[in-house]
């Protein structure tokens, strides 16, 4: 199957400080990724779905100005978590769809945030 | 109201034997599909079957098949001859419609334990 990965795979912060978290698709052209949340034995929440060369569509209740997403090519999006506080500690997992059409919709290794 | 439901928040079963893991939908749309992911402590999201709410034959994949009752909203796992490997968190997911923009909605997750 396709391949996404995620980078960095573990990060560690101070509060007030900005994190950016990669997800890349490495071996196909994702024109829709998508981005999850996870809290601790809780299921995935949908954060965000990012279409290549536009806006992203967030969920509601997710702000927009805090968590930044940019789709700026076919295989990489970016998640900014800015201003980060110890809330926002969690596994950030993201996800691509390989064009249009298709079933299957592929998942990073995801992330962990600790803000400390 | 809850578009995926996973009754079971944890499930025992003996190593070799078969377990079913349940899940319940909600939809209003003709045209779906349904999935189910393996999440083990690692963190990543494996994919293990799909079924589209077209399909006439329950989805098959190596030990895991799906049991799709549409008329009740059902799709259940059934995970046969079980391994210690497969202790692991599982979801079911939910896609409404075709397209490839269209987001995936999660259950809350069955933890399923395996014992030797």
């Amino acid at each position: 199957g396709a391949v996404v990965s995620q980078h960095p795979s573990r990060v560690i912060c101070k509060s007030g400080t900005s994190v950016k978290i990669e997800c890349r698709s490495l071996d196909f052209q994702a024109t829709t990724m998508f981005w999850y949340r996870q809290f601790p034995k809780q299921s995935l929440m949908l954060m965000a779905t990012s279409n290549e060369g536009s806006k992203a569509t967030y969920e509601q209740g997710v702000e927009k100005d805090k968590f930044l997403i940019n789709h700026a090519s076919l295989t990489l999006s970016t998640l900014t978590v800015t201003s980060a506080h110890p809330e926002d500690s969690s596994f950030y997992i993201c996800s691509a769809r390989q064009g249009a059409v298709g079933n299957e919709q592929f998942f990073g290794p995801g992330t962990r945030l600790t803000v400390l | 109201a809850q578009k995926i439901t996973q009754t079971q928040p944890g499930m025992f079963v003996q190593e070799k034997e078969a377990v079913t893991l349940d899940c319940t939908y909600d939809t209003s749309d003709q045209s779906y599909g349904l999935f189910w992911y393996k999440q083990p402590s690692s963190g990543e999201m494996i994919f293990l079957i799909y079924q589209g709410s077209y399909d006439e034959q329950n989805a098959t994949e190596g030990r895991y098949s799906l049991n799709f009752q549409k008329a009740r909203k059902s799709a259940n796992l059934v995970i046969s001859a079980s391994q210690l490997g497969d202790s692991a968190m599982y979801f079911c997911a939910m896609r409404e419609g075709n397209g490839g923009y269209n987001k995936l909605i999660f259950g809350a997750g069955t933890r399923l334990a395996v014992h030797p």
